[in-house]
């Protein structure tokens, strides 16, 4: 039930298309879900974050879109750039639980071709 | 330097070898964590000091030892690792001394470990 399901493993994508990563979670005390990014040779780095009080979020060229029922969100980067080629890891957490807990994805390398 | 720094960024190391990692954040924040990153795994919280106190403790193996001697340095201490534990390990630090997951986390680059 502390599991977050990402996928796909691996995804690429020709410049100028969609990207799109998708999450699964099952614990429904989860109310915070943030994207990291993280390039080769760098640590991760928050990309986006959501709560399950609104159903998107876009910020740029980067959307979250957040489906309470299905208890899954995903990551759409619009119009993809090859400096967007990175793993990006989707996160979930729970803001009152008192801890400092993420409950990571296993991660998604995108590679973007220019 | 800006922001969080690690050192040193690649370590190889034998099984009977003690070894440290070093981690300062430049941020004046208050809490900081070690996070194990393996190959298509989660990323693991491993420990978080929360101003210079140990708050959790992820259920690490005692041949990790952590310590926080003031709030801009944590270190990682290393003794009889197995190959297993050869991993990107991170450090990070957030704002609040009370950890809320709301409260970003700023990562290092890590320092790349290799057990032999």
């Amino acid at each position: 039930q502390q599991q977050v399901k990402q996928s796909p493993q691996s995804l690429i994508v020709q410049k100028g298309g969609i990207s799109i990563i998708n999450c699964a979670y099952e614990n429904t005390a989860f109310d915070y879900f943030p994207w990291y990014q993280q390039f080769p040779g760098k640590g991760p780095a928050l990309l986006i974050a959501i709560r399950p009080d609104v159903s998107e979020k876009k910020e740029g060229r980067f959307t979250i879109s957040f489906n309470k029922s299905a208890k899954q969100f995903s990551l759409h980067i619009m119009d993809s750039q090859p400096g967007d080629s990175a793993t990006y890891f989707c996160a979930a957490s729970n803001s009152y639980s008192g801890t400092y807990k993420y409950i990571f994805g296993t991660g998604t390398r995108l590679k973007v071709l220019a | 330097e800006t922001g969080v720094t690690q050192t040193p960024r690649h370590l190889v190391m034998g099984m009977t070898n003690k070894k440290s990692l070093k981690c300062e954040q430049h941020l004046g924040h208050n809490a900081m964590y070690w996070y194990k990153q393996s190959a298509k795994k989660p990323l693991e919280l491993m420990f978080v000091y929360s101003l210079e106190e140990r708050v959790e403790n992820n259920s690490v193996p005692s041949r990790f030892s952590p310590e926080c001697p003031n709030s801009s340095h944590l270190f990682l201490h290393l003794h009889t690792l197995q190959p297993e534990d050869s991993a990107l390990y991170l450090c990070a630090s957030s704002q609040e001394p009370a950890g809320d997951p709301t409260d970003t986390q700023y990562f290092g680059p890590g320092t790349r470990l290799t057990v032999l």
